[in-house]
């Protein structure tokens, strides 16, 4: 079926390094997405949306970029800090998909001090 | 902090048993969401309702069950446990407003163990 899902299982960044983590996404109607961080034994955390009508929005010290030629989702995070290390998740919404969010399997962001 | 609250933190149980988990939604949001995460994996999704009404469900078998209250606080109902429900449920309320969804704000979770 239709699903969200991460290329690289974890990451690991120097502290001061910028992070990039991606995710590919298989279904085009997908018109929302959203990435999450989530702490051991947290809630995952609201982090940055978009909508497939934009290609970029920025956040604080994170950006996420949106490729829907080639069904591609990027979280970028700037200045990687200790406190980024996470499992960070990218979720969708399909439009009519009755507004359930589908996640990946996550990626594990580890920081280097 | 979301505003979005779960109780209990932590449940055991035994198979067969009945499980009631309850959510606190944010202040202001109308939309309750449930998701069950298995170590490891990503969350997946249960059921979500809407001015206490079922809007959407996932793959999941009947003896999963939910309720929305007027004040917008859910449960979420597990009957006949089984070992694989052992997993973090999480609930996540959200803004359904002119059709239109909104970001779901997650709560802690309850860690239910079934042995």
């Amino acid at each position: 079926g239709e699903s969200v899902g991460l290329h690289l299982p974890t990451l690991s960044v120097q502290e001061g390094d910028n992070s990039i983590i991606n995710c590919a996404y298989s279904n085009s109607a997908s018109d929302y997405f959203i990435w999450y961080k989530q702490e051991s034994g947290k809630g995952p955390q609201f982090i940055i949306d978009i909508r497939s009508n934009m290609d970029k929005r920025q956040g604080q010290r994170v950006t996420v970029l949106l490729n829907k030629t080639v069904k591609h989702l990027s979280l970028q995070i700037a200045a990687t800090q200790p406190g980024d290390s996470a499992v960070y998740f990218c979720a969708e919404i399909l439009t009519g998909g009755g507004n359930k969010l589908t996640f990946g399997t996550g990626t594990q962001l580890k920081v280097e001090l | 902090e979301t505003g979005v609250t779960q109780s209990p933190t932590h449940l055991i149980k035994t198979r067969g048993q009945q499980v009631t988990l309850r959510c606190s939604s944010q202040s202001g949001h109308n939309t309750v969401s449930w998701y069950q995460q298995a170590l490891g994996q990503g969350p997946q999704f249960i059921f979500q309702y809407y001015r206490e009404e079922e809007n959407g469900r996932g793959n999941f078998p009947p003896r999963f069950s939910g309720l929305q209250f007027p004040n917008y606080s859910s449960e979420l109902n597990v009957n006949a446990l089984e070992l694989d429900d052992s997993a973090l449920y999480l609930c996540a309320s959200s803004l359904i407003a002119g059709g239109q969804s909104d970001t779901q704000y997650f709560g802690p979770g309850t860690r239910l163990t079934v042995l």
